[in-house]
């Protein structure tokens, strides 16, 4: 079964930072591409980063362009967020993703890990 | 950077209505779409990619249609269990985007 499980989420000051990360189960995490999609409070969603399958690739909202970081460990079957200067509109519940073959779809979505940006 | 637009932002149909959700692209992606459904605090499921292609173990009465702009999804028969927001979400390219969503509710 796939699981993808988030965890890093809290509270920070604006122009703090939080490390999320994503541990995945239940298939060969090397061979997808992944991603970080976000849902503000009563909001859309929102994508916000990916990277393909080895990590060499990645790919940034221009919303985060700059401020975020995206890394994986194939040898941990992780997957990482770094969010430097978050802003108030950066608060949200931040899901891990799996991409589909690395087509750009999502097949599977962890259970979220929310993040609270407030002073 | 390719907009994706819904429409409506929200409906109301009754138990059994043919309900059509709209998204258009601001550009041309193809058939790179997929749809997505968002139930009341539960995490996105996919339901549609290529634009018409179901997932497996989705209910027959969705369906999608559309290339180049203007993609539909289409519930045949609109069911209880179907209230929840749907989003479309373009990747014909590595700037992946979605829709804004449309909430459906039964009337």
């Amino acid at each position: 079964e796939v699981q993808l499980v988030e965890s890093g989420g809290g509270l920070a000051r604006p122009g703090g930072s939080l490390r999320l990360s994503c541990s995945a189960s239940g298939f060969t995490f090397r061979n997808y591409a992944m991603h970080w999609v976000r849902q503000a409070p009563g909001k859309g969603l929102e994508y916000v980063s990916g990277t393909n399958s080895e990590g060499g690739g990645t790919y940034f909202a221009d919303s985060v362009k700059g401020r975020f970081t995206i890394s994986r460990d194939n040898s941990k079957n992780t997957l990482y967020l770094q969010m430097s200067s978050l802003r108030a509109e950066d608060m949200a519940m931040y899901y891990c993703v799996r991409d589909t073959y690395s087509y750009g779809y999502f097949d599977y979505w962890g259970q979220g890990t929310l993040v609270t940006v407030s002073s | 950077d390719i907009q994706m637009t819904q429409s409506p932002s929200s409906l109301s149909a009754s138990v059994g209505d043919r309900v059509t959700i709209t998204c258009r692209a601001s550009q041309d992606i193809s058939n790179y779409l997929a749809w997505y459904q968002q139930k009341p605090g539960k995490v996105p499921d996919l339901l549609i990619f290529a634009a018409s292609t179901l997932q497996l173990g989705v209910p027959s009465r969705f369906s999608g249609s559309g290339s180049g702009t203007d993609f539909t999804l289409t519930i045949s028969s609109l069911q209880p269990e179907d209230v929840a927001t749907y989003y479309c979400q373009k990747y014909n390219s590595v700037l992946l985007s979605f829709g804004g969503g449309t909430k459906v509710e039964i009337k």
